[in-house]
């Protein structure tokens, strides 16, 4: 089992550019979530997936948009990256929306 | 989502039980509490979670006082790979309250 795996690892856009940021889970969990890191701060949720064909915000969702694609998948992109989306992003999946998390290894942003 | 109350930093000798209060005056009936920790550069990783009785699992106990307004997470042998960012959440049962955040955490700094 991989657990949460997230792609890329490292990326770097200019402003205006766009980009997906992929996350898979094999562990047959309901719910996936995306948050956001900036340095020397907590995690602040961006967006989450309660179950398959459902999607809600989070704390800091200007600016991204999500796609469950299946059970396993949940993307989240940038239209058009500014450089206030320099962070580290993390995608986790639990069971259920109240159940305890999972957490990838993250993908590295800098938006120059 | 109730909120959370935590001391930003704490030191605690190698081989000595650590242990890291949270502080959740408002928290409901229906809600848990969850315990996770970062170490650097790395994803959140769950540790433990309670309603109201005390837990114990591998890594940690939970104790959670009588009315529910705190918890105090001990890790009873800390050692240095246990230096890390502690959160404590309180996260609702009810299926569609799905949305927590991380707030900034305690800094344990465990020392040789």
């Amino acid at each position: 089992n991989a657990g949460v795996t997230q792609t890329p690892k490292f990326q770097v856009l200019k402003t205006g550019q766009s980009m997906t940021l992929q996350c898979a889970q094999d562990m047959n969990h309901n719910s996936m979530y995306w948050y956001r890191q900036d340095p020397g701060m907590g995690l602040r949720l961006i967006y989450y997936s309660a179950s398959e064909g459902t999607t809600d915000k989070g704390e800091v969702p200007n600016g991204y948009n999500v796609s469950r694609l299946n059970k396993r998948e949940f993307s989240l992109r940038l239209e058009s990256a500014a450089p206030s989306q320099t962070s580290v992003y993390f995608c986790a999946s639990s069971y259920q929306i109240n159940t305890e998390a999972f957490f990838g290894q993250g993908t590295r942003l800098t938006v120059v | 989502d109730a909120k959370t109350t935590q001391p930003p930093s704490m030191d605690c000798a190698e081989g000595r039980a650590a242990n890291l209060p949270c502080n959740h005056s408002t928290i409901s009936g229906n809600e848990y509490v969850y315990w996770y920790r970062q170490i650097h550069s790395q994803g959140p990783q769950y540790i433990i979670h309670g309603l109201k009785n005390n837990e114990t699992n591998e890594m940690a106990s939970l104790i959670i006082t009588e009315d529910r307004k705190s918890s105090t997470l001990i890790l009873p042998h800390a050692t240095l790979r246990d230096t890390a960012v502690y959160y404590c959440i309180v996260r609702p049962q009810d299926t569609n309250a799905g949305k927590s955040t991380f707030g900034d955490g305690t800094t344990l700094t465990v020392k040789p």
